[in-house]
């Protein structure tokens, strides 16, 4: 298996454009979590999805973030307008249940530059 | 609901000594616990987890962690470090129907 897969790795974008990163859960995982990285705030669960629908978006900061999982092997989570403070790691991680009884999976990240 | 806490934000030991990061949980039964390792630009990678039985649990590249329910903690230890340990290590505990809750995560440094 290949593991999660995340793209863009990096991604260097202007204050104000639309960012898209995207990732590819492990095939026979119902369970998908977003996950923001930054120095100050640590590891930040963003929002997560079980069986492809939306359970709890609370950590999403503002109405600029946006995520969706139209099928089970495809997940995006979309900025916009793009600013400076969102820049961050950004984690992709896919698990059996979301309770994670066998652990999540993480992907490699993006790291996300806005300027 | 649960939570975590990793005590120490940054540990320097030398190379070929022995290591042991702290980790903390609150929950009011038994949940299960898990220890991961992120190297520099890379993601998350498990170590290790407990769910029940042996309190001892041995993991991936020589880590072991043990359970101790009367201190409500999971510390993870290892006998000799290698310069390839250097990483952030983080805990994280599941319990009842959420998500896991990761701590803040613990950065090691290994000093020649």
């Amino acid at each position: 298996d290949a593991g999660v897969i995340q793209s863009p790795r990096h991604e260097v974008t202007e204050m104000g454009q639309e960012v898209t990163l995207r990732c590819k859960p492990i095939s026979g995982h119902n369970s998908l979590f977003w996950y923001r990285q930054t120095m100050m705030r640590g590891l930040e669960l963003l929002i997560y999805f079980n069986n492809n629908v939306p359970i709890d978006d609370s950590g999403m900061p503002e109405d600029r973030f946006s995520a969706k999982m139209p099928n089970a092997s495809f997940s995006t989570l979309k900025i916009q307008p793009s600013e400076p403070r969102d820049s961050a790691v950004y984690f992709c991680a896919s698990s059996l249940n979301h309770q994670g009884t066998y652990g999540y999976t993480f992907g490699s990240g993006t790291r996300l530059t806005v300027v | 609901a649960q939570s975590v806490t990793q005590p120490d934000i940054h540990i320097t030991v030398s190379e070929g000594a022995s290591l042991e990061l702290r980790c903390n949980y609150s929950y009011g039964a038994t949940p299960y616990l898990f220890w991961y390792v992120q190297s520099p630009g890379q993601g998350l990678q498990l170590l290790l987890k407990y769910f029940s039985g042996d309190t001892l649990v041995q993991g991936i590249k020589g880590f072991e962690a043990e359970f101790k329910r009367s201190q409500s903690s999971f510390n993870l230890r290892k006998p000799s470090v290698h310069w390839s340990d250097a990483a952030e290590y983080f805990c994280a505990v599941g319990a009842g129907n959420t998500p896991l809750v990761f701590g803040k995560g613990t950065r090691l440094s290994v000093i020649a």
